[in-house]
């Protein structure tokens, strides 16, 4: 069985601190990553996604990917209250290019 | 702009009941998926359908069933509903270029008593 991991939580920063939020995956072939946030009751909503090594930057976001680590992560600088969520790592298997696995999550709260 | 559309959004049903999630989407998309999220877990995937006609197993498909009906709706089915069945389903769908993300629904949330 595939899998994805993510740091366990909960992760506490204060704010204006930078979070930084964890991925592995066990497959080697998987090529395309994607980071979701998700408010409390609600569905998820794309934060990055990222399918070169290397980093990737859109605003606070910072998504940095190596596969010969199997590792990919999100930095968050300047953290929010806004961003206290849980935040999940999606990874496309790398043979059965449709299927997609999520990672348990990882919830962010950032203290004011 | 819908998106993706669940029914309904929440339920709730006595152990033996059979019950089918609805879901529809309107961005032509030709992936679509059933996932399931239990407290304090993520999105665990259920079924998915790579085009109209077709359905492949997920992660958890033991005592579900899956629909393509078309190419907009895909639908979950519960024969035989047990309290282990209790949790928020989501159904996505996206294209299928290999760096496109997925589009969720608002979920439904399932109660089995």
């Amino acid at each position: 069985q595939k899998e994805v991991e993510q740091n366990s939580g909960p992760l506490s920063v204060p704010e204006g601190a930078i979070a930084s939020l964890n991925c592995t995956y066990s497959d080697r072939g998987s090529q395309s990553f994607f980071w979701y946030r998700q408010y409390s009751g609600k569905s998820p909503e794309l934060i990055m996604f990222i399918y070169s090594n290397g980093d990737k930057e859109d605003g606070r976001f910072t998504a940095q990917l190596n596969k010969a680590s199997q590792y990919v992560s999100l930095l968050i600088r300047d953290s929010q209250p806004s961003d206290s969520a849980t935040y999940l790592c999606a990874v496309m298997d790398g043979t059965s290019y449709d299927k997609v696995i999520f990672g348990p999550g990882t919830s962010l709260s950032v203290i004011p | 702009n819908a998106g993706v559309t669940q029914t309904p959004k929440f339920q709730v049903l006595k152990t033996g009941q059979s019950m089918t999630l609805q879901c529809a989407q309107d961005m032509n998309h030709n992936s679509m998926y059933w996932y399931r999220q239990d407290p304090g877990m993520g999105l665990r995937l259920i079924y998915y359908s790579a085009s109209e006609g077709t359905t492949d197993k997920g992660e958890v498909p033991n005592g579900y069933n899956v629909s393509r009906l078309n190419k907009r709706e895909f639908s979950l089915r519960l024969e035989s509903a047990a309290p282990s069945q209790t949790s928020v389903y989501f159904c996505a769908s996206r294209t299928d270029s290999f760096n496109q993300p997925q589009h969720f629904g608002d979920g439904t949330r399932l109660s089995i008593l």
